[in-house]
């Protein structure tokens, strides 16, 4: 258990429908993240968000939508997705505060198929 | 082009053997940490190395950071099938959000008993 929990675990959807990830943080933290793990690829940083403000955008495309209503709560809308979005989406936090042993805690992943 | 390339990518092996997995960048980095990731599972932090040489010990495991902070490496003694798992280097290049690390590939490390 490491303070960051992911819901759902597994998600199949198809292209056309909307759902939403969500992804809680009991560390009280201040930075939280997206990030997508495909298979034989590093992890790509996606959304940053610190103290609920969007802070990096990483050329991610529309059909992801994230918000933050909250230092503790992260969500990731979906919708309209590709095949080629089908991965392993993980969210994680961290104090937020930029020094260089921060350490980084990772959710357990929901991992989308999309067909 | 892979900031942070990770060798080797596969790697299985009989319990008790030793291993060596490295993290290799043409870039300096502030800090350097790696994660192990089990499948199904988030990764989780292992240690973070900031000091250019600096060796840490977590048990049976060894990291060492390199002299110009531009690579590490992890080394297993008497490997064990609880060490199967995918390992992570991940390195930021300036003192920010531990989030805005760049990762490697990974090394997904096999351990048969």
């Amino acid at each position: 258990e490491t303070g960051v929990t992911q819901t759902p675990r597994h998600l199949v959807m198809g292209m056309t429908n909307k759902k939403s990830l969500k992804c809680e943080q009991h560390l009280g933290h201040n930075a939280m993240y997206w990030y997508k793990q495909s298979a034989k690829k590093p992890l790509e940083l996606m959304f940053v968000y610190n103290f609920k403000e969007q802070t990096e955008n990483n050329s991610v495309p529309s059909r992801f939508s994230p918000e933050c209503p909250n230092s503790s709560h992260l969500f990731l809308h979906l919708h309209t997705l590709q095949p080629e979005d089908s991965a392993l989406y993980l969210c994680a936090s961290s104090l937020g505060q930029g020094i260089r042993n921060e350490k980084l805690f990772f959710g357990s992943g929901t991992q989308l198929s999309v067909l | 082009t892979q900031l942070l390339e990770q060798s080797p990518q596969f790697l299985s092996i009989q319990e008790g053997e030793n291993l060596t997995v490295y993290c290799n960048s043409s870039s300096v980095f502030s800090s350097l940490q790696w994660y192990r990731q089990e499948p199904g599972e988030g990764p989780v932090l292992l240690v973070t190395v900031v000091t250019g040489g600096e060796v840490k010990k977590l048990k049976r495991l060894t990291f060492q950071f390199g002299d110009a902070r531009k690579d590490s490496s992890l080394h297993i003694t008497a490997a064990q099938p609880g060490d199967t798992g995918l390992y992570l280097c991940a390195g930021l290049l300036s003192n920010t959000n531990a989030g805005k690390s760049t990762f490697g590939d990974g090394t997904t490390l096999t351990v048969k008993p």
